[in-house]
């Protein structure tokens, strides 16, 4: 059971170029979220599924572009990055149907973008 | 205003310390909340759920203020390991979306 697991790492963009964030949860989770954090801040919700085939829009949206078209995966695009989107993004799943009061959230291991 | 709202810290404790963060939320109709711990460059974590009647995890105890949206988190013989970030985070619901909004951290730094 490896959890929810975040590729890459680590990544150096320049600006214009695009990219896709992978995150993969084996704890058959409905639920999937990406936010960012930048220093000193705490998380923003970028945008969020509540299941497969589902999408929606968080706080801050702009610039990113998201897919589930299987339960397990949830990718993170950026179409055409820019220097404002260096941060650490965090995937995170939680809510299952067996147990739907389990709220809790589990986060991948971020990965650390730098658009130059 | 920010929906989850924290002390900014940071807090600088010796060891053995009993140290304490608050944390309001602004939206009346939230109905889960958790304290999440996160160490330098890594990912948050679980540290434990905040229940209306209060709870507690050895040294650490929880408390929720539905009247004025109001949690807390207490640390009692603080060690140099709960050195760390400490996140509120409130969860709502609408009709078919779960959402956590996280507050920005409290820093805690416990010295020797």
């Amino acid at each position: 059971n490896a959890g929810v697991t975040q590729t890459p790492k680590f990544r150096v963009l320049k600006t214009g170029q695009s990219m896709t964030l992978l995150c993969a949860q084996d704890m058959n989770h409905e639920y999937m979220y990406w936010y960012r954090q930048d220093p000193g801040m705490g998380l923003r919700l970028i945008h969020y599924s509540v299941g497969e085939g589902t999408t929606a829009k968080g706080e801050v949206p702009d610039g990113y572009n998201v897919s589930r078209l299987k339960k397990q995966n949830f990718l993170l695009g950026l179409e055409s990055a820019a220097p404002s989107q260096t941060s650490v993004y965090f995937c995170a799943s939680g809510k299952d149907r067996d147990q739907p009061r389990n709220e809790k959230l589990f986060f991948g291991s971020g990965t650390q973008l730098s658009v130059l | 205003r920010k929906e989850v709202e924290q002390d900014p810290g940071p807090f600088n404790v010796p060891e053995g310390a009993t140290v304490a963060f608050n944390c309001t939320y602004s939206n009346s109709a939230s109905q889960s909340f958790f304290w999440y711990r996160q160490d330098c460059r890594k990912e948050p974590k679980l540290l434990m759920s905040v229940y209306s009647s209060g709870n507690e995890d050895g040294r650490f105890t929880a408390q929720l203020n539905r009247a004025s949206q109001y949690i807390s988190l207490l640390i009692r013989d603080s060690k140099l390991s709960d050195s760390a970030t400490y996140l509120c985070v409130v969860n709502s619901f609408n009709t078919n979306a779960g959402k956590s909004t996280f507050g920005d951290g409290t820093t805690l730094t416990v010295k020797p």
